[in-house]
């Protein structure tokens, strides 16, 4: 059974950084075509894809948030981790983690999602 | 302002029939690349309803079903039930990016 689950803050201060981390389970993140995305959702707003890692380590950011964010890998460990620098209340969001799927662009499954706050 | 659009509400009664339709540009849907339906119901995370256009993984029913013309897709929900009640997402590719749509809240009367 493929399973993600988020970990991280719940909150965080305005101009910190964000770490969060992917703990996957049921397949590798080395698997040739797969890799696995950050998507966030503000509260009662839409999907907004961040970022994300192949197999083979290549990355692709959000055009917007490129300059904000890093995502690596630990396959060893089965984790994904993102970090997203200055925060501000405007990325309070749930964040989730999703496995791309390697026939296409598309993610299943996703992680539970974690919320966090940006609040002083 | 999504790089998709979806009307930002639908409706329809039980058993009724309803699409939600996602319009996109000639960089992401109209080039040629697939379009992902999610449903998210309250409070939880999407799950992927539909793939590659008008695919559908294993448990979702046949009730659901996608299409694709030129630069949009559309969603279509016949039988409609309470469960159905949630939101819907589009997702495709454009630039080597990942997008989503603004997402159609669906209610069932």
């Amino acid at each position: 059974q493929v399973t993600l689950k988020e970990s991280g803050p719940v909150l965080v201060k305005p101009t910190e950084t964000l770490t969060l981390t992917c703990t996957v389970s049921g397949f590798s993140l080395s698997n040739a075509r797969m890799g696995v995305s950050w998507i966030r959702q503000p509260p009662g707003k839409a999907l907004e894809w961040l970022a994300h890692i192949f197999s083979n380590d290549e990355k692709s950011y959000s055009t917007s948030l490129k300059s904000r964010l890093t995502i690596s890998k630990d396959t060893s460990k089965s984790q994904v981790v993102l970090t997203m620098t200055n925060m501000d209340p405007v990325d309070t969001a749930t964040y989730y983690c999703a496995r791309k799927r390697a026939s296409g662009w598309y993610f299943d499954p996703w992680g539970q999602g974690t919320l966090v706050t940006v609040s002083s | 302002q999504s790089v998709l659009t979806q009307p930002p509400s639908v409706s329809g009664a039980p058993g009724q029939r309803v699409t939600i339709s996602c319009t996109g540009s000639s960089s992401n849907i109209g080039a040629g690349y697939d379009v992902h339906w999610y449903q998210q119901l309250p409070g939880t995370a999407p799950k992927l309803l539909i793939y590659g256009n008008s695919n559908r993984p294993s448990g979702v029913p046949d009730r659901f079903s996608g299409s694709k013309s030129g630069t949009s897709a559309s969603l279509a929900i016949t039988g409609l039930q309470a469960e159905d009640e949630a939101d819907y997402y589009c997702q495709s590719y454009d630039s080597s990016l990942s997008v989503f749509g603004g997402g159609t809240k669906l209610t069932v009367l």
